[in-house]
């Protein structure tokens, strides 16, 4: 049974820090990895998603990289502001029942 | 802008009530996902449907949900009766898997809805 784990459960930074928020996943037979954003009360976004023949995808100040012989993926986040204060999940797609498996998700605190 | 919608926002009920959740799909997305957020499991899925045809209900407890596709732009979500455990946020989220291609083997994301928030007392 695939199992994501984001630690830590919550990150507090001042602004203009870079970051990297980890995730990391006991099934490395994947098809895809995601990451998505989620804002208090509302659903998800997704930000990036990576496909298992790649290593990593970019999005502005957005990069996140994959390995997934070792089970992990990275969300680096440049130059980091008050607005990208949110929850990260990261999410599996192993193609069994084609079901996305959901880490528990960072939540990020940008400090002004 | 297309967007998932759901509809109630919120919903508190007693125990043993029905409830329904209902979910409009972005137009042309040929498949629907149903989530469940609680603060204990996380997001975990519950069904989905491909052309509004399930596919997988594995993660729903089917004795008190029924999910459902009446057409091809409504999502519905029953629990019947309701129970204080089933008090969540439940998710819909739709997305376009083309012709050919698994929902794992796609590359296009999911688009989720605002979630509808359920308390069951």
């Amino acid at each position: 049974k695939q199992e994501v784990t984001q630690i830590p459960a919550a990150l507090s930074v001042p602004e203009g820090e870079n970051l990297v928020l980890n995730c990391s996943f006991t099934d490395s037979a994947i098809y895809n990895l995601q990451w998505f954003r989620q804002d208090p009360g509302k659903g998800l976004t997704s930000l990036l998603l990576i496909q298992s023949s790649q290593r990593e995808q970019t999005s502005g100040r957005l990069n996140a990289s994959l390995d997934k012989s070792s089970g992990r993926s990275t969300l680096y986040i440049a130059a980091s502001q008050p607005g990208d204060s949110a929850t990260y999940l990261c999410a599996v797609n192993t193609g069994a029942n084609s079901k996305l498996t959901f880490g528990k998700g960072i939540t990020l605190s940008v400090r002004p | 802008d297309a967007r998932v919608t759901q509809t109630p926002r919120h919903k508190v009920t007693e125990m043993g009530q029905e409830v329904t959740m209902r979910c409009q799909p972005i137009l042309g997305h040929n498949t629907v996902f149903w989530y469940r957020q609680t603060m204990m499991q996380g997001l975990e899925l519950l069904a989905y449907f491909r052309n509004r045809a399930p596919l997988d209900d594995s993660g729903m407890p089917k004795d008190r949900f029924s999910a459902e596709m009446p057409d091809a732009t409504l999502a519905t979500l029953k629990i019947q009766p309701s129970e204080p455990r089933d008090s969540a946020v439940y998710f819909c989220a739709s997305g376009l898997v083309r012709d050919g291609l698994s929902v794992a083997a796609s590359t296009d994301t999911q688009y989720f809805g605002p979630g509808t928030r359920l308390t069951v007392l």
